[in-house]
């Protein structure tokens, strides 16, 4: 399996511009998580996906953020308007439901988007 | 006052000692733990995970579970230069919506 898959890996852009993030989960995996990571507040959770379904978004941090799973295969995750402060690795994950019935409990990272906004 | 706190770091140890590595959470109600460990530059990846008290030992690492305590542990036995990363611990939450809550991670330094 080759793994998730997330692009870019690498994105510079302007403070305003819009930016778009994209994620292929792992095939089968039912759970699809977007992370933010920071040097100052670590790795935050922003929203999960169940079954395509938005579970809790309450890690978004504005409504600047949006995202989407229209498939089972497919996430994004857009910033419009982007600013400074969203410069950040964002990283996605997948799992399928923990064996205790918890969900997304061994969580498969992808290789992340370094998002510079300048 | 974070869910999950660990120290930054850095950790140093020379190569073949051990590294003791700690974390404490503040929900009563998680019941399972994670360590995960990031390479410079990489994603994290998962080593190992915990749901009862005591300890779970896996080739070289042992994690520790203290649930009076709220503690959590993972030790390092026979560290290599290769273990020098940073080591992120998260609690499985049952408050709210089920999910993971990371620490900061601590940075271990391994020297030969």
């Amino acid at each position: 399996d080759a793994g998730v898959i997330q692009s870019p890996r690498h994105e510079v852009t302007e403070m305003g511009q819009e930016v778009t993030l994209r994620c292929k989960p792992i095939s089968g995996h039912d759970y699809l998580f977007w992370y933010r990571q920071t040097m100052m507040r670590g790795l935050e959770l922003l929203i999960y996906f169940n079954n395509n379904v938005p579970i809790d978004d309450s890690g978004m941090p504005e409504d600047r953020f949006s995202a989407k799973m229209p498939n089972a295969s497919f996430s994004t995750l857009k910033i419009q308007p982007s600013e400074p402060r969203d410069s950040a690795v964002y990283f996605c994950a997948s799992s399928l439901m923990g064996g205790r019935g918890m969900p997304g409990e061994t969580q498969y990272f992808g290789p992340g988007t370094r998002l510079l906004v300048l | 006052q974070k869910e999950v706190e660990q120290n930054s770091g850095p950790l140093s140890v020379p190569e073949g000692a051990i590294a003791s590595l700690n974390c404490t959470y503040s929900d009563r109600g998680s019941q399972s733990f994670f360590w995960y460990r990031q390479y410079s530059g990489k994603s994290p990846e998962l080593i190992m995970f915990i749901y009862s008290n005591g300890d779970k030992e896996d080739g070289r690492f042992t994690a520790q579970l203290n649930k009076a305590s709220q503690y959590v542990s993972l030790l390092i036995r026979d560290s290599q230069p290769s273990d020098s990363a940073t080591y992120l611990c998260a609690g499985f939450t049952n408050t709210g919506f089920q999910k993971l809550v990371f620490g900061t991670g601590t940075r271990l330094l391994v020297s030969p």
